[in-house]
């Protein structure tokens, strides 16, 4: 079964510093990658996808994630956070030959941003 | 197109009524789903339509879940008898085939 792990479940930087969200997917082949990002109070928003290809992703807001099949990762990225990023950020992983049913969300990362 | 639309936004019932939400979807979205968020969990699948069909339930799905999208548009999900783990963020998604989902801003309801 496939399954997804956030191993940080709150994160706290300085706005301007760098950014890394970490995130391990376990499954049998090559999976479909995602990055949502969620307000409070709102729904999630995707940053980014990975499929196949270039193993370095780029998204919006500045996000980037990087494929990793070795290490099975697809770690968030962003050189210089602004204090708009706070928010909890979801990692999901599907099989590359079903739909979107197959989803597995990650429990989440919530970050904080300090002046 | 002013992205999925979710009604209502919150809602407070009491154990053992029925409660039904309502999802409009981007119009071009031929796939609808939907996925229930509990406090500090990521979003799990619960079901979803293609077109009129509902083509999938989860096994946390219960009998007392029903969803419908009688005309490939907009979709209800009801929940009869709620009980208080029924409370939950209940999230709505659409997409075009396969494409990423495009999330609602879902409906929180609080069992008392």
């Amino acid at each position: 079964a496939q399954s997804v792990t956030q191993p940080d479940i709150h994160i706290t930087v300085s706005e301007g510093a760098s950014l890394e969200l970490r995130c391990n997917y376990s499954y049998g082949a090559t999976p479909y990658l995602f990055w949502y990002v969620q307000s409070p109070g709102q729904g999630l928003q995707l940053l980014l996808k990975y499929f196949s290809g270039d193993t370095l992703v780029q998204g919006i807001k500045g996000f980037e994630a990087e494929f990793k099949r070795s290490q099975s990762s697809f770690n968030l990225r962003k050189p210089s956070v602004h204090w708009r990023d706070a928010a909890e950020y979801f990692c999901a992983v599907g099989p590359t030959n079903f739909g979107n049913e197959k989803l597995t969300f990650g429990t989440g990362t919530r970050l904080t941003i300090i002046p | 197109d002013t992205g999925v639309s979710q009604n209502p936004r919150h809602k407070i019932t009491k154990r053992g009524q029925n409660v039904t939400f309502r999802c409009d979807p981007i119009s071009e979205h031929n796939r609808l789903y939907w996925y229930r968020q509990t406090l500090g969990q990521g979003p799990e699948f619960l079901t979803y339509f293609q077109n009129e069909a509902q083509l999938e339930k989860s096994r946390l799905l219960s009998d007392r879940f029903s969803a419908e999208r009688p005309k490939g548009s907009f979709s209800t999900l009801e929940i009869q008898r709620t009980e208080q783990g029924d409370s939950a963020m209940y999230l709505c998604a659409g997409s075009l085939d396969n494409s990423p989902l495009h999330f609602g801003n879902g409906t929180r309801l609080t069992v008392t």
